[in-house]
C-alpha cells in the first residue's frame, strides 16, 4: 500500500521557472513532513521540512505548502536553477516512542534547463 | 554534512556468494537505518535500529540481516546473494528523537 504519492514522476523546467512537486497521503497519524534532494551517486539530504501545525514553510526559494484537510502537500522551487537538478522525494513520519520512521514518495526527477 | 560513511560504493559479485555491506557514523546517532532504492525509485526501508543489540524488520521484505554491536557500525549482510538483489542500499542515521535522518551515498550492488 502506496501511503505517500508524489507527482509528477519527471519535470522539466526552464531556469528561473518555478518548479511544483506535489505529494498526497493517507495516514492521518503522520505529523512531520520532509522533503529529500538526491543527486546522482548521493545519499538523499534533507531540503527542507514542516510540521502540520503550519500551512507554509519558506526556506529561501524553497516552500512547502501544507493542507491538511486535504491530506497534501507540495514543494516549490522559485527561480529554479540548473544546479537544482536532482531527484526530490517527499516523505512522512510519525514520531513513535523511539525515534522515527520515514515513509517516502516515488520520486520527482527534476531537469533544469539553462 | 552528515559523516555517515557506506563501503563498498560498488559492488559486482557472483550469485551465491555472501557479502556484508559496511555502514558507519561518527555522531553518536543511535538511531540506523537500511533502505533499499531501485535507481530513480522510491526508497524502501528494510531495517532500522534504536540502538546497540536492537533491531528490527522494516517496511519491505528483505533477505538481508543486520547487526548493530557498536553505536556507530550497523552492517547488513546478504549470506546468498542473488541476481534480485540487485539494487542501491543506502543507510541513515538520526539523533533520538529528531526527525531528520542523514543518509550515507550508498552501495551500488550488482548480482550477476
Amino acid at each position: 500500500q502506496q501511503q505517500v504519492k508524489q507527482s509528477p514522476q519527471s519535470l522539466i523546467v526552464q531556469k528561473g521557472g518555478i518548479s511544483i512537486i506535489n505529494c498526497a497521503y493517507e495516514n492521518t497519524a503522520f505529523d512531520y513532513f520532509p522533503w529529500y534532494q538526491q543527486f546522482p551517486g548521493k545519499g538523499p539530504a534533507l531540503l527542507i521540512a514542516i510540521r502540520p501545525d503550519v500551512s507554509e514553510k519558506k526556506e529561501g526559494r524553497f516552500t512547502i505548502s501544507f493542507n491538511k484537510s486535504a491530506k497534501q502537500f507540495s514543494l516549490h522551487i522559485m527561480d529554479s536553477q540548473p544546479g537544482d537538478s536532482a531527484t526530490y522525494f517527499c516523505a512522512a513520519s510519525t514520531m513513535e516512542t523511539s525515534g522515527s520512521r520515514l515513509t517516502f514518495g516515488e520520486g520527482t526527477q527534476l531537469t533544469v534547463n539553462p | 554534512e552528515a559523516d555517515i560513511y557506506q563501503t563498498p560504493r560498488y559492488l559486482v559479485i557472483g550469485t551465491g556468494k555472501k557479502i556484508t555491506l559496511e555502514c558507519s557514523q561518527t555522531m553518536g546517532h543511535d538511531k540506523m537505518y537500511w533502505y533499499q532504492q531501485d535507481p530513480g525509485m522510491e526508497l524502501h526501508l528494510i531495517h532500522y535500529s534504536y540502538g546497540v543489540n536492537s533491531t528490527e524488520k522494516g517496511d519491505l521484505s528483505s533477505e538481508s540481516t543486520v547487526s548493530r554491536i557498536r553505536t556507530e557500525h550497523f552492517p547488513l549482510t546478504l549470506e546468498s546473494a542473488r541476481p534480485s538483489h540487485t539494487s542501491q542500499y543506502l543507510c541513515a542515521s538520526s539523533e533520538s528523537l529528531s526527525w531528520t535522518q542523514y543518509f550515507g551515498p550508498g552501495t551500488r550492488l550488482l548480482v550477476l
